[in-house]
């Protein structure tokens, strides 16, 4: 499977605890982004990452959010403390293969739900 | 502030017949708009896009319009299917942003199509 891979598929944590998420983006690509879905939302964007580069943070992302790239392949979203707010899809895209309009890939992305 | 706009939250269609999937936007700075499919508990899937210096792109079944100065685009699907019932999103980039952002997409909150059989 050459796809976005995205682990765990399903989350369930108690409120406080802290989850961490992982994206495995399509090799070629180096652009990676994480994503947000609500119900009856579309998706927010969280963050983007060129290679290792953490480029650009949305305000959705709080302090107890933190996403890493360390060697610009795979990619963890962290949240600390959980909060029931924070129950949502968490989506994960690439690109990257130097065209000027390049179209997201997604992967089937991480469901939390914080109780 | 929602810079996509889908204001239809759903849409009921008769197989065979033709279905209209409307999104409007409010910044200029977009240049290349795309629609996703999203199945539940699955991630957005690629669809059909289009570029800023066309106003037409016509993938098979599906075509998507662009009127600029009305800031208006459209998906149709001729004959929608019943396989084609899932939800819709509509998304926006600008090549403006591409060095800091990448092509990073703002979306809208999505049409849910149902094709009746």
């Amino acid at each position: 499977d050459t796809g976005v891979s995205q682990n765990p598929r399903h989350k369930i944590t108690k409120r406080g605890q802290n989850v961490t998420f992982r994206c495995d983006p399509i090799s070629e690509h180096n652009r990676l982004y994480w994503y947000r879905q609500t119900l009856g939302q579309g998706p927010e964007f969280l963050t983007y990452f060129q290679n290792e580069a953490q480029l650009e943070k949305s305000r959705l992302l709080s302090d107890r959010f933190s996403a890493e790239r360390p060697k610009g392949s795979f990619s963890t979203l962290e949240i600390q403390r959980t909060e029931q707010g924070d129950s949502a899809m968490y989506l994960c895209a690439s690109t990257g293969t130097g065209g000027s309009n390049e179209k997201l890939f997604f992967g089937s992305g991480t469901q939390l739900s914080v109780l | 502030d929602q810079q996509v706009k889908q204001n239809s939250p759903s849409l009921s269609v008769q197989e065979g017949r033709i279905s209209i999937l409307n999104c409007d936007y409010t910044n200029s700075m977009f240049d290349y708009f795309l629609w996703y499919k999203k199945y539940p508990a699955e991630g957005p899937t690629f669809l059909i896009s289009i570029s800023s210096i066309k106003d037409k792109n016509e993938d098979g079944r599906f075509t998507v319009f662009l009127n600029k100065s009305a800031k208006h685009l459209s998906l149709h699907i001729v004959p929608s299917q019943p396989g084609d019932s899932a939800v819709y999103f509509c998304a926006a980039s600008a090549w403006y942003f591409k060095k800091s952002s990448g092509d990073k997409l703002t979306f809208g909150t999505g049409t849910r199509l149902a094709v009746r059989p």
